[in-house]
């Protein structure tokens, strides 16, 4: 079955402890993006990468990092979390781009 | 900067009667996207339009894209408690490609049965 598969779905965690939150498709797409979602703020881009090697700033980079080693792979870092952080966090990936984008289940996380 | 608003926010209605959101950009858009989001659910693709004017039906959705390229909207005919949810209508920023792009904030809409 075609999906965005993100791990873990729930999360707590400490002010300043490391996590990686992982992405993975298995569509062969070209793009991938990472999203938070707020009450009252919708959407907003983290970041997004093009293909391999290829990443790019969103609208709220500030505080997380990506990598893109491996196509199928997007992994979001949160080298030093902060109570801001918390929110709820969408992998999304397309194959160009033009033909919409397919979102994972989603990962809730809580920073205290 | 670059912006999509989105109306209304949020909308009630009873079942069987219609449903509309309106989207509009402060720019021409090259195409939207609009997608669903139930309760406790992420973004479900639900269609891309592309050429001005240019009209897609998906049974009693109905979805419309401006001539100017700057509007767009989504019709549900006969609202069911099936349609509740968050619909959300996007376009690409201002390059012209979909790598970023620029979301409405969503409509809500809440079907009474």
């Amino acid at each position: 079955e075609a999906q965005v598969t993100q791990n873990p779905r729930y999360l707590i965690t400490v002010t300043g402890k490391k996590l990686t939150v992982t992405c993975s498709q298995n569509m062969n797409h070209e793009y991938m993006s990472w999203y938070r979602q707020d009450p009252g703020l919708g959407l907003r881009q983290i970041y997004y990468s093009m293909n391999v090697e290829v990443t790019d700033k969103g609208d709220v980079p500030e505080g997380y990092k990506v990598s893109r080693k491996e196509k199928r792979n997007f992994p979001l870092i949160l080298e030093s979390p902060s109570p801001n952080q918390t929110s709820l966090y969408f992998c999304a990936s397309s194959l160009f781009g033009r033909d919409g984008y397919t979102f994972g289940s989603g990962t809730r996380l809580t920073v205290v | 900067g670059q912006q999509v608003m989105q109306i209304p926010q949020y909308q009630h209605v009873q079942e069987g009667e219609d449903f509309t959101t309106y989207c509009n950009s402060s720019t021409t858009l090259s195409n939207i996207q609009w997608y669903k989001q139930r309760p406790g659910g992420h973004p479900v693709f639900l269609i891309q339009l592309v050429k001005s004017g240019e009209v897609k039906k998906q049974k009693r959705l109905t979805f419309q894209f401006g001539e100017a390229k700057k509007n767009s909207s989504l019709h549900i005919t006969a609202t069911q408690t099936t349609d509740v949810g968050t619909y959300f209508c996007a376009g690409p920023d201002n390059a012209g490609n979909n790598r970023k792009l620029i979301w409405g904030l969503g409509t809500s809409l809440a079907v009474n049965p």
